[in-house]
């Protein structure tokens, strides 16, 4: 089974500079996460979608990020403009299930830098 | 919203011992809770899940323990190897429909 797939792996970028990251997710999982994880820290929860609709979005900057996730499939999330504390790994996750309890599948993230 | 707290120093043991992380949360006890793996570089890997309902579950060397009254889960890795160095996250569901929100991860470095 292929595994949740993320694009690109690094990204540099300058202040103010917008930049756009892509998740496909494992083929049948409803639930799909953006996390935020800044060095040394836990993943931070941005956002979740179940399907194509936003369950959760309380923690996203909405001056400047935004996230869609098209036809319930592949999500991008996108950073505009960035600002030097955006520097971070970007993690996307997905889950089969909406309201039990299973496991969240992890990519290898994107690791950006904003200078 | 939850607070999740696990030790941020890391736990420096010998190997063959037995390490016990911590995950220790605030509010309402969640219906499960679950640890994750992180390699450096590498998304989080999924490894166990507990249920308000169970004690104890265990999976070959590993075992966590869910105590909803001091609103706590332990996680033992028994006969540890150098291959168990890692950060260890702790993750529960928020709002009961998996909004999995995590702690700060605890780092275990395992020596020969």
């Amino acid at each position: 089974e292929a595994g949740v797939a993320q694009s690109p792996r690094y990204k540099i970028i300058e202040k103010r500079q917008s930049v756009a990251f892509w998740c496909n997710p494992i083929s049948g999982h409803a639930t799909l996460y953006w996390y935020q994880q800044i060095l040394g820290q836990g993943p931070k929860l941005l956002i979740q979608f179940q399907n194509n609709g936003v369950v959760d979005d309380s923690q996203l900057p909405k001056d400047r990020f935004s996230a869609e996730r098209l036809k319930g499939v592949d999500s991008t999330l996108k950073i505009q403009p960035a600002k030097l504390e955006d520097s971070a790994v970007y993690l996307c996750a997905s889950s089969l299930d909406f309201g039990g309890a299973t496991e969240a599948f992890f990519g290898q993230g994107t690791r950006l830098t904003v200078v | 919203s939850q607070k999740i707290e696990q030790n941020s120093e890391a736990l420096n043991i010998q190997e063959g011992k037995t390490a016990t992380l911590t995950c220790n949360y605030t509010n309402y006890s969640p219906a499960y809770l679950q640890w994750y793996r992180q390699d450096p570089g590498r998304g989080p890997v999924f490894l166990l899940l507990i249920r308000e309902n169970e004690k104890e579950k265990r999976k070959e060397r590993l075992k966590v323990t869910f105590d909803t009254t001091l609103k706590q889960s332990l996680f033992h890795i028994t006969a540890s190897q150098p291959a168990d160095s890692a950060t260890y996250l702790c993750a529960l569901d928020e709002t009961g429909f998996q909004k999995l929100v995590f702690g700060t991860g605890t780092r275990l470095l395992v020596s020969p």
